[in-house]
């Protein structure tokens, strides 16, 4: 189906172990996104992406690592688990630089005990 | 520092009533882009309006309006006729020019209840 996914959907893991949400689009979207979005926060911006193999950081990136090989594939990696790293996060896309809506995954719920 | 802000945690509003979110922001940027997104409890995040700052009238969307004013940096979401499916997180939203794009920015959002 066409369309941003996320996966998984909902994850519980230990404090110290590494974790992969993935993001799939569909459209070929250039830009690409990643958010969390915690209570009075909002969503805050953790990585970007603008083209395949170009990544930048966004608000909040530490404790976080992201790549983009391919176009339509955009994983966040937590490398090492942390507490504070309990979250939604988000994917999302974007065709335009400037103007243009956001796309987004249905959020990944992720717990770290 | 903030770009986006959202001043109000939580609305309530009586169904069938307008409500105003306020949404104000910050930038230096002739060429930008303001949004409002709306999160029901489910979670997911629907697209609701656009508003560019070169467009001259503001932003309508069926009940959703954006009243963009320039001068005072503001993009208050309109809602006309409130509804109980109203109730929800909305966000303001700016794009914000940073190494080479423009990256959307959210505000921490405000929370909508709509009493029947």
């Amino acid at each position: 189906d066409a369309g941003i996914t996320q996966s998984p959907r909902y994850k519980i893991t230990e404090t110290g172990r590494q974790v992969t949400l993935m993001c799939h689009q569909t459209w070929s979207h250039s830009y690409m996104f990643w958010y969390r979005q915690d209570l009075g926060h909002g969503l805050r911006l953790i990585y970007y992406s603008a083209a395949a193999d170009i990544t930048d950081k966004g608000e909040v990136p530490d404790g976080y690592v992201v790549s983009r090989s391919k176009t339509e594939n955009f994983p966040l990696t937590l490398e090492s688990a942390t507490r504070s790293q309990t979250s939604v996060y988000f994917c999302a896309s974007s065709e335009t630089v400037n103007t243009g809506e956001l796309f987004f995954g249905e959020g990944s719920r992720l717990t770290v005990l | 520092a903030q770009k986006i802000t959202q001043t109000q945690p939580g609305m309530f509003v009586q169904e069938k009533e307008a409500v105003t979110l306020d949404c104000t922001y910050d930038t230096s940027d002739q060429s930008y882009g303001l949004f409002w997104y709306k999160q029901p409890s489910s979670g997911e995040m629907i697209f609701l309006i656009y508003q560019g700052s070169y467009d001259e009238q503001n932003a309508t969307e069926g009940r959703y309006s954006l009243n963009f004013q320039k001068a005072r940096k503001s993009a208050n979401l309109v809602i006309s006729a409130s509804q109980l499916g109203d109730s929800a997180m909305y966000f303001c939203a700016m794009r914000v020019y940073s190494g080479g794009s423009y990256i959307p920015t959210f505000g921490r959002g405000t929370s909508l209840i709509v009493h029947p």
